[in-house]
């Protein structure tokens, strides 16, 4: 079964400084990767994903992900961050079972950007 | 296009009560899943469905029954709730076709006294 790690609980950091949250995920097998957003008493919205191609992909905010496969991660990250970033992030990888599709996710990284 | 709802938004319960959770999707996606999230745990899969008429066990069924008569609804029911299912519950469907891309509802916060 797959697993997914979010090495870091808590990131806090200032304003326009850059950040990386860190996701690896268990298996080599080929999967599809995801990270989610939620703001403060809302549910999850998707932030970018990986299906296939560039093993680079960016959302519309300025955030950006690397997939690398040898290294089974799929880090987030974004060069200059802004106060309204304060979030939570959860990174999430298919898991094929029974002939279906499910999404497992990390415990998730709690962003908070400080003025 | 209302997306993914949720109703309630709130609920406080007593030991032993039930109640059911309603999600409802417009976006005729074919899968519906529900969710629990506790802090420092994540996302943890209750239950899902692939199609109308079915459903399966996810990762913590045990406390939950889900059913799903018609395509656009998936309720989850909680029979004799328990303070351990004080928690946060979102729905999420996706196409069967698609990126796997699960789109989420926004949430009921359930507290079990």
């Amino acid at each position: 079964a797959q697993s997914v790690t979010q090495l870091d609980s808590q990131v806090p950091v200032f304003e326009e400084a850059p950040v990386e949250l860190r996701c690896n995920y268990s298996s080599s097998v080929s999967v599809y990767l995801f990270w989610y957003v939620q703001y403060p008493n809302q549910g999850l919205q998707l932030l970018l994903k990986y299906l296939s191609g560039s093993t680079l992909v960016e959302s519309i905010n300025g955030f950006e992900a690397e997939f690398n496969k040898s290294q089974t991660s799929f880090h987030l990250r974004k060069p200059s961050v802004h106060i309204s970033d304060t979030a939570e992030y959860f990174c999430a990888v298919t898991q094929t079972q029974g002939g279906s599709e499910k999404l497992v996710f990390g415990k998730g990284t709690k962003l908070t950007v400080n003025p | 296009n209302a997306g993914v709802t949720q109703t309630p938004k709130f609920r406080v319960l007593k030991t032993g009560q039930s109640m059911t959770l309603l999600c409802a999707q417009d976006m005729n996606h074919e899968y519906m899943y529900w969710y629990r999230q506790d802090p420092g745990m994540g996302l943890r899969l209750i239950h899902y469905s692939v199609g109308e008429g079915t459903t399966a066990k996810g990762e913590v069924p045990d406390g939950y029954n889900v059913s799903r008569l018609k395509k656009q609804n998936f309720l989850l029911g909680l029979e004799s709730a328990a303070p351990s299912q004080t928690s946060v519950y979102f729905c999420a469907s996706r196409p069967r076709f698609a990126s796997y891309e699960q789109y989420f509802g926004p949430g009921t916060r359930l507290t079990v006294t």
